[in-house]
């Protein structure tokens, strides 16, 4: 595997389900990201973890829960989703240092269906 | 707060023809410019970036200058083919830490044979 990796690619879930999205990153880095991307919106930033700690919570909903065991992986687990929550859920990672450029890898995606 | 603005689309152009997608930002800072691509079923794609002003992204004949004086990151293709159609987004970043991205909310571009 290369690059950022995600599964699933697709899921559909009930409202009252519980399920998790996995990340993987396979290039090195120690900062880790979860995007929403919706119809006719920008790009959300959900969470980010840099170095296995997350730096950043953007009023995301508790019914997101992130989780990051080391600076390859990460989830995102999910409980009592409304369909609003339908979307394409994106992962990322950087390198992390003083003076470089923030770019990000993205994985390909995840598309949730709630129904 | 930043943001970025750009225009939506969709933009339908015929194959060869020259392309502009514009994209102007705010930001408190001194940000770091991006175009990311996004094919059909796939994530985003890095196109090109640049780092300070008047620097030039170039990649797979798409440019972008930074022009801090109009806050503009314009990308443009002298000649575009029909696999050039997807979703273009621009993003800023202020920091070299963990900063997310800030994305404008893409433009659907449409090559015809």
């Amino acid at each position: 595997e290369t690059g950022v990796t995600q599964t699933p690619r697709h899921l559909v879930m009930g409202m009252t389900n519980k399920k998790s999205l996995k990340c993987e990153q396979h290039l090195g880095h120690n900062a880790m990201y979860w995007y929403k991307q919706s119809a006719k919106k920008p790009l959300e930033l959900m969470f980010v973890y840099s170095l296995e700690e997350r730096v950043e919570n953007n009023s995301v909903p508790s019914r997101f829960s992130p989780e990051c065991p080391n600076s390859s992986h990460l989830f995102l687990h999910l409980h009592t989703l409304q369909p609003e929550d339908s979307a394409l859920y994106l992962c990322a990672s950087s390198q992390r240092a003083s003076g470089r450029t923030n770019e990000q890898f993205f994985g390909p995606g995840t598309r949730l269906t709630v129904l | 707060g930043n943001s970025v603005t750009q225009m939506e689309g969709p933009v339908t152009l015929s194959e060869e023809a020259f392309l502009t997608i514009n994209c102007t930002y705010t930001a408190t800072g001194y940000p770091s410019l991006f175009w990311y691509v996004q094919y059909p079923g796939e994530g985003l794609q890095l196109l090109l970036k640049a780092t300070k002003a008047d620097d030039k992204g170039s990649n797979k004949g798409f440019e972008a200058t930074y022009r801090k004086e109009t806050t503009s990151f314009h990308l443009e293709k002298g000649s575009v083919q029909v696999s050039d159609s997807a979703v273009y987004f621009c993003a800023l970043s202020e920091g070299g830490g963990a900063d997310g991205l800030t994305f404008g909310k893409g433009t659907h571009l449409i090559i015809q044979p």
